[in-house]
């Protein structure tokens, strides 16, 4: 089975542009999060999608902003780009299963890596 | 408020001697905790989920964690490092039974031939 893709893998943007970062989730998975990673605040969650609709929300300005589509893929979206979006946006699928979801495993993405000019 | 703290944020081992990374977490209820491995630019790589079945979990290439509600911890050893071990490690707590992970900060571990 296929593991979580995401495209592109490396991303060069300037500040004031905007970005759209694509996950595919393993086959069968419904649930698709997605996290930043960097070197001074580490791994922070960014929101969780479920059957299309957003399940989940970490504390980040809405310049950040996702959508889920019927196929399970989803897209992440960064408006009017910062210095410190620079970042690896790592996505997670699993299969969100309401009664399971403590024990849902998530399994990540290699990440693209965006860097803001 | 759950919340995980990985206490050693570097970890030096020479190959063939014991790893022990410690984590300790915070969890207002009985957690779901996780391990991941990240090599270097690469994604992150599980290596082994605690689900309140059994205390001493078994993960891959070697590696096990026992969760101790005592002392709130959830340490991740392995008898025997290898050079390919060399990588960052996390320490992960479910909240809120959701779909929303809580990474520590990371450990890096590093193996001297």
């Amino acid at each position: 089975k296929a593991g979580v893709t995401q495209t592109p893998r490396y991303l060069i943007k300037t500040r004031g542009q905007q970005v759209t970062l694509s996950c595919s989730p393993i086959s069968g998975h419904r649930s698709v999060s997605w996290y930043q990673q960097t070197p001074g605040q580490g791994l922070q969650f960014l929101f969780e999608y479920f059957s299309e609709t957003q399940r989940n929300k970490g504390n980040f300005p809405g310049r950040f902003s996702g959508r889920q589509f019927s196929n399970s893929r989803s897209e992440m979206n960064v408006s009017t780009l910062e210095l410190g979006d620079s970042a690896l946006y790592l996505c997670a699928s699993s299969l969100g299963l309401a009664g399971g979801r403590a024990t849902d495993t998530q399994y990540f993405g290699p990440g693209t890596r965006l860097t803001v000019l | 408020a759950q919340s995980v703290t990985q206490l050693d944020s570097h970890v030096s081992v020479s190959e063939g001697t014991p790893v022990l990374l410690r984590c300790n977490y915070s969890s207002s209820y009985s957690p779901s905790l996780f391990w991941y491995v990240q090599h270097p630019n690469k994604g992150l790589q599980l290596l082994l989920k605690y689900t309140s079945a059994a205390t001493l979990v078994k993960g891959i290439n070697g590696f096990e964690a026992e969760f101790k509600k005592s002392e709130t911890s959830f340490h991740l050893t392995k008898p025997s490092a290898h050079m390919s071990d060399a990588a960052e490690y996390f320490c992960v707590v479910n909240v809120d039974q959701g779909g929303k992970l809580i990474f520590g900060q990371g450990t890096e571990l590093s193996v001297k031939p």
